[in-house]
């Protein structure tokens, strides 16, 4: 398996405001991910973090609202920017380890409150 | 494409009686699939997966799923819940030789273990 530590845990922030989460693996890995969970509904992959290149967006994510930095092939930030109370969700990192192509892992969540 | 059904949000069962959350799938391919479990402020864990091998799977905590082409399901159960089993438990689907990017989850199914 692979441990993901993922912060902050939670935070409440005011709308106009960005929130940058963070997520670092105890290993090196090929694919990372990140997710958001909206209250009450299942996973919605927002992107697929690239190391040396641009995130890869699902329909309905765009950069600049989600800007998405893969310096290294440990860790990986997810930022929601200009934040309004449609953005409270958990957002999650998910990895896939070298090696494995379907197996995903998940870190704790991020659960975003925006007022 | 490809889908997954979760039939019922709710699942209520008393301490000591069987576990059973339904899932269904919808793939053009024979599928990979997966169930993980959400713990309160945590993140997802996988608990069992099949890939094509033995159709009945057995997972940790005493969890066990069987894939069943002809039904296309993959049912989850436990003999005995436990107090500790309360969770949310989520379905998933993806394609042998689709990346984790190709993962799709269902809409999930809170379980509540009653004393």
């Amino acid at each position: 398996s692979a441990v993901i530590s993922q912060k902050p845990s939670r935070d409440i922030c005011q709308r106009g405001t960005s929130l940058t989460i963070q997520c670092q693996v105890d290993s090196q890995v090929t694919m990372m991910f990140w997710y958001r969970q909206q209250p009450g509904q299942s996973l919605t992959l927002i992107a697929t973090a690239n190391q040396g290149s641009e995130a890869t967006y699902e329909s309905g994510f765009v950069i600049d609202k989600f800007p998405i930095s893969r310096p290294n092939l440990t860790f990986s930030t997810l930022t929601v920017s200009n934040m309004s109370p449609e953005d409270s969700s958990i957002y999650l990192c998910s990895v896939v380890r070298t090696g494995s192509n379907t197996e995903a892992f998940f870190g704790q969540g991020t659960r975003l409150t925006v007022v | 494409a490809q889908s997954v059904t979760q039939l019922g949000s709710h699942v209520s069962v008393s301490e000591g009686a069987l576990v059973l959350l339904r899932c269904n799938y919808s793939s053009s391919v024979p599928p990979y699939l997966f169930w993980y479990v959400q713990y309160p402020n945590q993140g997802l864990q996988l608990l069992l997966k099949y890939t094509s091998a033995a159709t009945l799977v057995k997972g940790i905590n005493g969890f066990e799923a069987e894939f069943k082409k002809s039904e296309t399901s993959f049912h989850l159960t436990k003999p005995s819940a436990h107090m500790s089993d309360a969770a949310e438990y989520f379905c998933a689907v993806t394609t042998p030789g689709g990346s984790a990017r190709q993962l799709t989850f269902g809409s999930g199914t809170q379980l509540t273990v009653l004393p």
